[in-house]
């Protein structure tokens, strides 16, 4: 069964720079949502999108922004990356956004700033 | 601030024994509660989402139990396996989209 495909796995920036992370969410779902878990911290809520609008908003940065596209893949954008934003990012989708939908979840993107 | 706690950190088991081990969680504004299964370089599993207070939910030698009155919820696992090592995840969705999770349960399982 296809599953969230997150691109790219792993990635290292200068402090400073930006980066850009992408998610494909399972097909005919509609619902994509950001997480950050730094090194050896709980995954902390980013940002969450439901046809393409902005759904919820958790812990993300105003350096950061995100958007969900026609195709309802979604893209985190950083800038200005600073040495704290290493962290593993994971999205996740879901088939609707109501509550007992579950929330499946990406091979993550590592992100490096160094 | 939503503050969902997950105890023991840690767990020994050794195979074929049954563990179990809690996640609280604020009992006001309760919308669902999901449990994760993170094995080690792979990306987080749905065990159960749990949305009414008594309910009880299995999957194969897993199950877990919901409180939502008293704000906490049982995951339990019978005859644990050594494919069973994994952090267990809780995590607490208010209304809205977002989930907050807990810090884990990490169950490492000895042959």
């Amino acid at each position: 069964a296809a599953g969230v495909i997150q691109s790219p796995r792993h990635l290292i920036k200068e402090k400073r720079e930006t980066a850009t992370l992408k998610c494909y969410p399972i097909p005919r779902h509609d619902t994509v949502y950001w997480y950050q878990q730094g090194p050896g911290q709980d995954p902390q809520f980013l940002i969450s999108f439901y046809e393409k609008m902005q759904s919820d908003k958790g812990s993300i940065p105003d350096r950061f922004s995100a958007q969900q596209f026609s195709d309802y893949h979604s893209e985190l954008n950083m800038s200005s990356l600073e040495l704290g934003d290493s962290a593993l990012y994971f999205c996740a989708s879901s088939p609707t956004r109501d509550r007992v939908s579950e929330q499946y979840f990406g091979p993550g993107t590592r992100l490096t700033v160094t | 601030i939503l503050n969902v706690e997950q105890s023991p950190q840690s767990l020994h088991v050794q195979e074929g024994d049954s563990t179990n081990f809690t996640c609280s969680f604020p009992s006001s504004n309760f919308y669902a509660l999901h449990w994760y299964r993170w094995e080690t370089a792979k990306s987080p599993e749905a065990l159960f989402v749990m949305t009414l207070n008594g309910d009880e939910k299995k999957k194969g030698r897993i199950s877990a139990t919901l409180n939502t009155k008293e704000g906490y919820s049982y995951l339990y696992i019978k005859g644990s396996q050594p494919e069973d090592s994994a952090t267990y995840l809780c995590a607490f969705k208010a209304a809205g989209n977002k989930l907050t999770f807990g810090g884990g349960t990490r169950v490492l399982v000895k042959p």
